[in-house]
């Protein structure tokens, strides 16, 4: 399995601002997968982020919306930018562990835009 | 993409009580997890079951992937089993959750 932390675990933001958020993983992984929650709703992937190269994103999702950052092995980071109160939501990080593709999740970030 | 429905969307249990969830999705699949999203949030992976039939303590799981489905089955259930359950099929790069089953156990 792996162990995955998030910063900040919550946060209430105001409509037009931007807040990044840290995936930090105990080991390292390849793949690293970042999750939004609506209220009430499933996941949907926003997109996949392998060191060294551009993130991969959904259909719905932009870079420019929500870039992401993957510096190293172990770390990512999601931005909301230009936030609205429709980016209310819990946003998690995700990465594969174990001898399959089992993923494992991190605790999320709980979003509110006022 | 994959389309991923699953039933009940909502169930109520008396704690000692046994269940049957399950997963119908469109497409083959080489990935089938299921997942258990507790009241406070955290998403815990129940497990990894392509095809076959696995079993962990009070849950097991059997995937059909010929015919394309999944089941969860929890017996003599307990309060701490509430929480939203989550069949997420797909492939190695990218898997589609499903739309949960939100479970309450009662005392």
């Amino acid at each position: 399995s792996a162990v995955i932390s998030q910063k900040p675990s919550r946060d209430i933001c105001q409509r037009g601002t931007s807040l990044t958020i840290q995936c930090q993983v105990d080991s390292q992984v390849t793949m690293m997968f970042w999750y939004r929650q609506q209220p009430g709703q499933s996941l949907t992937l926003i997109a996949t982020a392998n060191q060294g190269s551009e993130a991969t994103y959904e259909s719905g999702f932009v870079i420019d919306k929500f870039p992401i950052s993957r510096p190293n092995l172990t770390f990512s980071t999601l931005t909301v930018s230009n936030m609205s109160p429709e980016d209310s939501s819990i946003y998690l990080c995700s990465v594969y562990g174990g001898q399959n593709y089992e993923q494992y999740f991190g605790p999320g970030t709980r979003l509110t835009v006022t | 993409g994959i389309q991923v429905e699953q039933s009940p969307p909502d169930l109520i249990l008396q704690e000692g009580a046994n269940s049957t969830l399950r997963c119908n999705f469109s497409d083959s699949v080489n990935n089938l997890q299921w997942f258990h999203q507790n009241p406070w949030g955290q998403l815990i992976n129940l497990f990894y079951i392509p095809s076959g039939t696995k079993q962990n303590g009070r849950l097991s799981a059997t995937t059909v992937a010929t015919e394309r489905y999944s089941l969860l089955y929890i017996s003599s259930s307990q309060t701490t089993d509430s929480g939203v359950y989550f069949c997420a099929p797909g492939g190695y790069q990218k898997v589609t959750f499903g739309t949960g089953t939100k479970l309450q156990v009662i005392p």
